[in-house]
């Protein structure tokens, strides 16, 4: 119930291509969180959102945080090599103190 | 500023052997986190801890504990240690708790153990 449900799974995509991942949940959340992992690195923060229909960029990346607080998507524009990694959404569940991860999408830029 | 620091990178046990992870926040921060993250999936929740109390804490045996220091560093103890204990062990920070507006977290490098 409190599962966090991300996709796709992996992605494969040309450089200078705009990529789109989402993450959906059955439980409410009060808060989103996007990271990206390098191999062998901890998760790094890309965007954090905190109210229900946010909109926050971070250079090339966009996320929204979903009018139902069940659901955010992650947008990267205009995709470079360095991009590459995995992407996490996160966050608490609402009444709940621990944070919440989705499965990832493994993201491959090919030049 | 330093970010998350966790101590060692890297270690080598045996089964049924102990081990302590270390982790110190980031200057100012107040909470911690520890998390499991095996090979190809998303981190799992072990605790949470802020103010030296334990504030949460995930699906995870008896053999899985932690402490808080006055300094807000922290330490994750695991005992008996099993063959699935290998993963990287992360821990992150942040300025209070989850369930409030200073919740996002900042994770450290991980600790990578490996259990034979």
């Amino acid at each position: 119930g409190q599962q966090l449900n991300q996709s796709p799974q992996s992605m494969f995509i040309q450089e200078g291509e705009d990529v789109s991942m989402n993450c959906t949940s059955s439980s409410i959340f009060n808060t989103w969180l996007w990271y990206k992992q390098d191999p062998g690195e901890g998760p790094v923060l890309l965007i954090a959102l905190y109210k229900a229909g946010e909109l926050t960029s971070n250079g090339r990346l966009t996320a929204q945080f979903g009018i139902t607080r069940k659901d955010s998507f992650l947008n990267i524009s205009a995709s470079i090599p360095s991009d590459v990694g995995i992407y996490f959404c996160a966050g608490p569940p609402f009444g709940n103190n621990d944070m919440r991860f989705g499965a990832g999408t493994r993201l491959t830029v090919k030049p | 500023d330093a970010g998350v620091t966790q101590s060692p990178t890297h270690l080598i046990k045996t089964r049924g052997q102990q081990v302590t992870l270390r982790c110190s926040p980031i200057s100012g921060h107040k909470s911690v986190s520890w998390y499991q993250q095996v090979l190809g999936q998303g981190p799992q929740f072990i605790f949470q801890y802020y103010e030296k109390e334990e504030r949460g804490r995930g699906n995870f045996p008896d053999r899985f504990s932690a402490r808080q220091f006055p300094n807000y560093s922290s330490e994750l103890n695991v005992n008996a240690l099993l063959l699935g204990d290998s993963a990287l062990y992360l821990c992150a920070s942040s300025l209070g708790p989850s369930g409030t507006r200073e919740e996002t977290q900042y994770f450290g490098p991980g600790t990578r153990l490996l259990v034979l």
